[in-house]
């Protein structure tokens, strides 16, 4: 079954820090992995897509990595603002799955003065 | 552009009634995409349309819930009769040319409360 795996669920960061959420997925190949930021209240939103072929892409202060051979992508946050408290979704597209979307949990960053 | 537009922001009803939640696309995409979101399943997809017609509802729980796109600007998705265990809040998105590496745009959800 295709899953997608964050790590960690949540994690408190001072203002001004940098940090670094996990996403594993298992099962390949896959078409593209998404990263979405999701204020509370408010629908997700777009941060970075990268294909199989790339292995890092940046949108601001916000990178994202991939490891096609680990299974593995981070989105790293670097010098933190109080706009970063939010939840973060890693989403795979299987191909195997008729390129349906698969959402991870999600983790809950809260950035504090 | 406003992005995706959905309404009510908040719906609270009794168990049994009936419920629509609406909304309307981006102007020029050709997908759009139902989301249900728990704490428990986070984001699940419900049912996705191409230029208006149903593709895949197979995420439909089950036949309470229907939905239609009478036209390239609007959807609704309806429960009837809806229960407590739907209380989530729902998403629509639409996007231009699927789910490839086009991104989706979301709305802002309905929170839906069944008491």
């Amino acid at each position: 079954k295709n899953q997608v795996e964050q790590s960690p669920q949540s994690l408190i960061i001072l203002e001004g820090k940098n940090c670094t959420l996990q996403c594993n997925y298992t099962v390949s190949p896959f078409s593209n992995l998404r990263w979405y930021k999701q204020d509370t209240g408010r629908g997700p939103v777009s941060l970075t897509i990268m294909t199989f072929s790339e292995n890092t892409k940046s949108n601001g202060r916000y990178t994202a990595t991939l490891d096609a051979d680990t299974k593995q992508s981070s989105l790293h946050i670097t010098a933190s603002q109080l706009s970063d408290s939010a939840s973060y979704i890693c989403v795979v597209t299987f191909k195997a799955a008729g390129n349906k979307l698969t959402f991870g949990g999600g983790t809950r960053v809260l950035v504090k003065p | 552009d406003a992005g995706v537009i959905q309404s009510p922001r908040h719906e609270v009803t009794e168990m049994g009634q009936e419920v629509t939640l609406r909304c309307k696309p981006i102007s020029g995409h050709d997908y759009l995409f139902w989301y249900r979101q728990t704490m428990m399943r986070g984001l699940e997809l419900l049912i996705y349309f191409n230029n208006n017609v149903p593709i895949d509802d197979s995420g439909m729980p089950e036949d309470r819930f229907s939905a239609k796109m009478p036209n390239a600007s609007f959807s609704t998705l309806k429960i009837q009769p809806s229960e407590p265990r739907d209380s989530a809040v729902y998403f629509c998105a639409s996007s231009f040319q699927g789910q490839g590496n086009s991104p989706l745009h979301f709305g802002n959800g309905t929170r839906l409360t069944v008491t």
